[in-house]
């Protein structure tokens, strides 16, 4: 079976920038939920999808946003970037009703 | 609201020692709880789970034991290798493993 894969590994932006990092869940998964990991932190939940929606959403700002494709895919879009956007950006995939969450090996986004 | 807290690292040991990594959470409802692991430049691995109080969750000779009096879930190996050199974190979720609450992780380095 196919993991959760998450482009790009790597990515530089600068302040006032907008990102989108993209994310394909593992097979058979329908729900997707993206967390950012500062460094030295543990994750923090930022939202999750269920069936193309929003079913759930943590601490975090409007300018931080999501989808989720029929194919189960998704995007977490940043706008208006801050240096404190800075972190290790994880997609899980799972089931909503069983887990565990399979999680990618992460975007690194470096704001200066 | 929900929280987990866990030992301070980082954490060095010699192979063959014995390994216990404390966490203790507070939770609203009855919580899962998890532990996960991160290698370099990996994303997360689930490592064991408990859903109910008393279970004893294990894998790759770690376990730990949730004990709701204490609300605890403390990690233990009796024989640490080079190889389980990586970041653990504890986590917890209520109503469904979807929503994951981690703690700041703890940095375990084993020495041949």
């Amino acid at each position: 079976e196919t993991g959760v894969t998450q482009s790009p590994t790597h990515l530089i932006k600068t302040r006032g920038q907008q990102v989108t990092l993209r994310c394909s869940s593992q097979s058979g998964h329908n729900t997707v939920s993206w967390y950012q990991q500062a460094l030295g932190q543990g994750p923090q939940f930022i939202f999750q999808y269920y069936r193309e929606e929003e079913n759930g959403r943590g601490n975090f700002p409007p300018r931080f946003s999501g989808l989720q494709f029929p194919n189960y895919s998704s995007e977490l879009n940043v706008n208006a970037l801050e240096l404190d956007d800075s972190a290790l950006y994880l997609c899980a995939s799972g089931l909503p009703t069983e887990g565990p969450l399979h999680f990618g090996n992460g975007t690194r986004l470096t704001v200066t | 609201g929900d929280s987990v807290t866990q030992m301070e690292g980082p954490v060095t040991l010699s192979e063959e020692a014995f390994l216990t990594i404390n966490c203790t959470y507070t939770a609203t409802g009855y919580p899962s709880l998890f532990w996960y692991v991160q290698y370099p430049g990996e994303g997360l691995q689930l490592l064991l789970k408990a859903t109910k109080a008393d279970d004893k969750g294990s894998n790759k000779g770690f376990e730990a034991t949730y004990r709701k009096e204490t609300t605890s879930f403390h990690l233990e190996k009796g024989s640490v290798q080079v190889s389980d050199s990586a970041v653990y974190f504890c986590a917890l979720s209520v109503g469904g493993a979807q929503k994951l609450v981690f703690g700041q992780g703890t940095r375990l380095t084993i020495n041949p």
